[in-house]
């Protein structure tokens, strides 16, 4: 079963929207982690956020928000006034940390391509 | 540049082909993680070392594939017999494994093409 599931494949949208992508994860573990990355096109992840599951408060960064909600078991990502930079393929991550030595379980990814 | 660095970044071979990656970590990082990514797909575990134990593999490593760490430092991904299947893009990460420490940080990926 997939652990995480990122539903969005592409999505377009012009510059200066507001553009939330989906995660949703999978575990039976009380304690775990959950990621959000970012992959350009030159294919570097770079590392965005990382919320513990014992943290629900939502985090605003700039333009980047997350929303951590346990009962629908979804941490899902907003930009704010979206900018052709923000172009790349992100990925959301789960890890499970007492299990398998923090191994990350990625989605599929969403492809964001941001429109001048 | 602090982060963590790959070579090569790019490898071309020819199936049947034995080829070895290279992964530095972070420095003062002592787990080191190996991953898998095709096109259209997240990456895929295979493989990681706490300092220089291998402490898991998973199932995606077929006996072709062979890890080492020999120091706890850097760490070498091997694949013999290179098959077609095995082009894709080969992740390293590292993380320091503490409270709030644990968080994986990417190389740059070194892409493998098998003709």
């Amino acid at each position: 079963a997939q652990k995480v599931t990122q539903a969005q494949t592409e999505i377009s949208v012009v510059e200066k929207e507001d553009v939330t992508l989906d995660c949703v994860y999978e575990t039976r573990d009380t304690t775990y982690y959950l990621f959000w990355y970012k992959q350009p096109p030159s294919g570097e992840l770079v590392f965005l956020i990382r919320r513990n599951s014992f943290d629900e408060q939502n985090e605003i960064s700039g333009r980047y928000s997350w929303n951590f909600q346990k009962s629908t078991s979804s941490f899902n990502f907003t930009i704010t006034a979206s900018q052709v930079v923000d172009s790349a393929v992100y990925f959301c991550a789960l890890s499970e940390a007492f299990r398998t030595g923090n191994q990350f379980y990625f989605g599929t990814g969403t492809s964001l391509t941001v429109i001048p | 540049d602090t982060g963590v660095s790959q070579d090569p970044r790019h490898k071309i071979t020819k199936r049947g082909q034995n080829v070895t990656f290279r992964c530095d970590p972070i420095s003062e990082h002592n787990r080191l993680y190996w991953y898998r990514q095709t096109l259209g797909q997240g990456p895929e575990f295979l493989t990681y070392f706490q300092n220089e134990a291998q402490l898991e593999k998973s199932r995606l490593l077929s006996d072709r594939f062979s890890a080492e760490r020999p120091k706890g430092s850097f760490s070498t991904l091997e694949i013999q017999r290179t098959e077609q299947g095995d082009s894709a893009m080969y992740l390293c990460a590292s993380s320091l494994v503490g409270v709030n420490t644990d968080t994986q940080y990417f190389g740059p990926g070194t892409r493998l093409t098998v003709l």
